[in-house]
């Protein structure tokens, strides 16, 4: 069945480092594919998302380019902040359900 | 623009009793899903409403039941609580005319549901 894999936390960083959180999936179709991030006691934010393959999504300096080649979606940051501390999941949309991955928890220490 | 509303925000069960849980959907959206969000995991989906009618299910036991009202607003019903139904409960709302993927889900705050 449809699943996502990404890398498990957590992951500290100094402020202005360079993030990278992967993520790979398995999906029988063509999914779209997307970072959501969630901050404490909040539900979920769309970061970004890609509809086929070879799109580059990105916002608030965040970016994952769709690799169908080897099914993955890593998210990338050249330099983090603070304020990016959260935990992060990647997901696949199929049909009209989404699947995620376990989330990926980020702190941006100054 | 009001996002997804849901309500409670938390609550407490004991084992055994049932629980009902709301959401609002964004203004314009006429689609609900229930995704259930254990601690330290990622959202799994429930099922979905649309038009009043359960549109698509996951892998979750009949304990878990749904409705979708006239005014696209959407309950959550579970039975026979157990430990293992502590969780937080995620609404999103879409609108099943949008042509493009994402078609604009948007995410409530959630209800944190304690089974004690």
């Amino acid at each position: 069945g449809d699943s996502v894999t990404q890398m498990e936390g957590p992951v500290t960083l100094s402020e202005e480092a360079f993030l990278t959180i992967n993520c790979t999936y398995t999906a029988t179709g063509y999914p779209s594919l997307f970072w959501y991030v969630q901050y404490p006691g909040e539900g979920l934010q769309l970061l970004l998302k890609a509809t086929k393959a070879d799109d580059k999504g990105s916002n608030k300096g965040f970016e994952a380019t769709y690799r169908k080649e080897t099914t993955s979606f890593h998210l990338e940051k050249g330099s983090v902040q603070v304020s990016d501390s959260a935990v992060y999941f990647c997901a696949l949309l199929t049909g009209n359900q989404f699947y995620f991955g376990t989330g990926t928890s980020l702190t941006v220490i100054p | 623009d009001a996002g997804v509303t849901q309500s409670p925000t938390h609550l407490i069960k004991t084992r055994g009793q049932q629980v009902t849980l709301r959401c609002s959907p964004k203004s314009g959206h006429d689609t609900v899903s229930w995704y259930q969000q254990a601690l330290g995991q990622g959202p799994q989906f429930i099922f979905q409403y649309y038009e009043e009618e359960e549109r698509q299910r996951g892998n979750f036991p009949d304990r878990f039941s749904g409705h979708q009202f006239p005014n696209y607003s959407s309950e959550l019903n579970v039975n026979a609580l157990l430990l293992g139904d502590s969780a937080l409960y995620l609404c999103a709302s879409s609108w099943v005319g949008s042509q493009m993927p994402n078609y604009g889900y948007t995410f409530g705050s959630g209800t944190r549901l304690t089974v004690v």
